[in-house]
């Protein structure tokens, strides 16, 4: 199957510093990429689409200049939250488009901003 | 745009007993679903999918039923053993597009 890689699996960080989360499918291209957050006990919020080569498409309510997001390549998709705040703590998850419009997930992030 | 509902929001089942898990979702349009497992701390896996050519899909334990008519889907686990224990999301496309609008998670516990 697909495998989707997603990195750091968990950061600590202090508030008003910039967090970068890569996503990667290992195994297939992927032009297109989300990004979701989710809080505890509680559904996936798709914040952004990432799209090779070209801008991200943002949610209603999700601001880009706080979450920068970058699709390089066919195979590489990261998210910066810049200027952390404790508020951004959560967990996030990539997914990655593969064959027959199946969704694969990335492992989330677990980001605490201290 | 697509809305899903999904019930129950918990469900607790004896070791060995069937579990299942309903969707509905409000686009007519819309042709595959997929099911997620995830365990805490982890990111979604898919398990199954079905596409509304077939109204019934298996893979070993786990099986997939879709209604076009009712416009509603459900994840049946039969044997359910302890490492069952998860939440599951339903999923539906967008108005056909490659996003998927979410249900609200079924968290499943196997009783031993």
């Amino acid at each position: 199957g697909a495998v989707v890689s997603q990195h750091p699996s968990r950061v600590i960080c202090k508030s008003g510093t910039s967090v970068k989360i890569e996503c990667r499918s290992l195994d297939f291209q992927a032009t297109t990429m989300f990004w979701y957050r989710q809080f505890p006990k509680q559904s996936l919020m798709l914040m952004a689409t990432s799209n090779e080569g070209s801008k991200a498409t943002y949610e209603q309510g999700v601001e880009k200049d706080k979450f920068l997001i970058n699709h390089a390549s066919l195979t590489l998709s990261t998210l910066t939250v810049t200027s952390a705040h404790p508020e951004d703590s959560s967990f996030y998850i990539c997914s990655a488009s593969g064959q027959h419009e199946k969704l694969f997930f990335g492992s989330g992030t677990q980001l605490s901003v201290l | 745009g697509e809305n899903v509902e999904q019930h129950p929001s918990t469900l607790s089942v004896q070791e060995g007993d069937s579990a299942v898990i309903k969707c509905t979702y409000s686009d007519s349009a819309s042709n595959y679903f997929p099911w997620y497992k995830q365990e805490l701390g982890k990111g979604p896996q898919l398990i199954i999918d079905i596409r509304s050519n077939v109204g019934e899909k298996k893979d070993q334990r786990i099986a997939v039923t879709l209604n076009k008519t009712a416009k509603h889907f459900s994840l049946h686990i039969t044997e359910t053993q302890p490492e069952d224990s998860a939440v599951y999301f339903c999923a539906a496309p967008n108005f056909g597009n490659e996003k998927l609008t979410f249900g609200t998670g079924t968290r499943l516990t196997i009783i031993p």
